[in-house]
């Protein structure tokens, strides 16, 4: 158990519409980090969240937004949903004393199902 | 970010060591080198990192060669719960802890 938290833990969606997946970070933690993983491949970055900005992104549109409360939870919303956004979406949270260091506390993920 | 390549599968006993070698030749001198793994349907689990010396903790050892271009990650008594893929990350001090995953090696610890 990493203390990190998502819900919900299965969500299935139709094409088009919008969906917003939540992550309670580990205690302490100031950084929250989202992955998409799609089926028999490795975890992709989409971005990340350090004290509520915006520190990084990977090669994902801009219908995959973020965002982090003050409490360093995290919510992760992707509009206009396609059939390839089926998927599994983790959340880390990390302690980000020094930039680009720490390592990466997963929660078990969300799995949505776009149909 | 540095490429990196590991074995697709690996079997083990259980109870023997588990010897996962990972090649990251293009690896920066600021990058480390972090081992994860990922147990069926579970998120990744960290488990070491290190820049060019040794490294030991409760779970694993991590050896990086002199030169920096492998390392090998060895479980010291293998069991059945240590089956997973398992992936190794160069990180670059200067990203914002964007870790990029590879396929890794899928252990398959047997009795």
């Amino acid at each position: 158990e990493t203390g990190v938290t998502q819900s919900p833990t299965h969500l299935i969606k139709t094409r088009g519409q919008q969906v917003t997946l939540r992550c309670s970070s580990q205690s302490g933690h100031n950084t929250v980090s989202w992955y998409q993983q799609a089926l028999g491949q490795g975890p992709q970055f989409i971005f990340q969240y350090y004290r509520e900005e915006e520190n990084g992104r990977g090669n994902f549109p801009p219908r995959f937004s973020g965002l982090q409360f003050p409490n360093y939870s995290s919510e992760l919303n992707v509009n206009a949903l396609e059939l390839d956004d089926s998927a599994l979406y983790l959340c880390a949270s990390s302690l980000g004393v020094r930039r680009g260091l720490g390592e990466q506390y997963f929660g078990p993920g969300t799995r949505l199902t776009v149909t | 970010d540095a490429k990196t390549t590991q074995p697709p599968s690996m079997d083990c006993a259980e109870g023997r060591a588990a010897n996962l070698p990972c090649n990251h030749s293009t690896i920066s001198g600021n990058e480390y080198v972090y081992w994860y793994r990922q147990i069926h349907s579970q998120g990744p689990q960290y488990i070491i990192h290190g820049l060019k010396n040794n490294e030991t903790n409760e779970m694993a050892s991590l050896i990086i060669t002199e030169d920096r271009k492998s390392s090998t990650l060895i479980l010291p008594h293998a069991t059945l719960r240590d089956t997973a893929v398992y992936y190794c990350i160069p990180q670059d001090t200067g990203t914002a802890s964007k870790l990029t995953f590879g396929t890794g090696t899928r252990l398959q610890v047997t009795l």
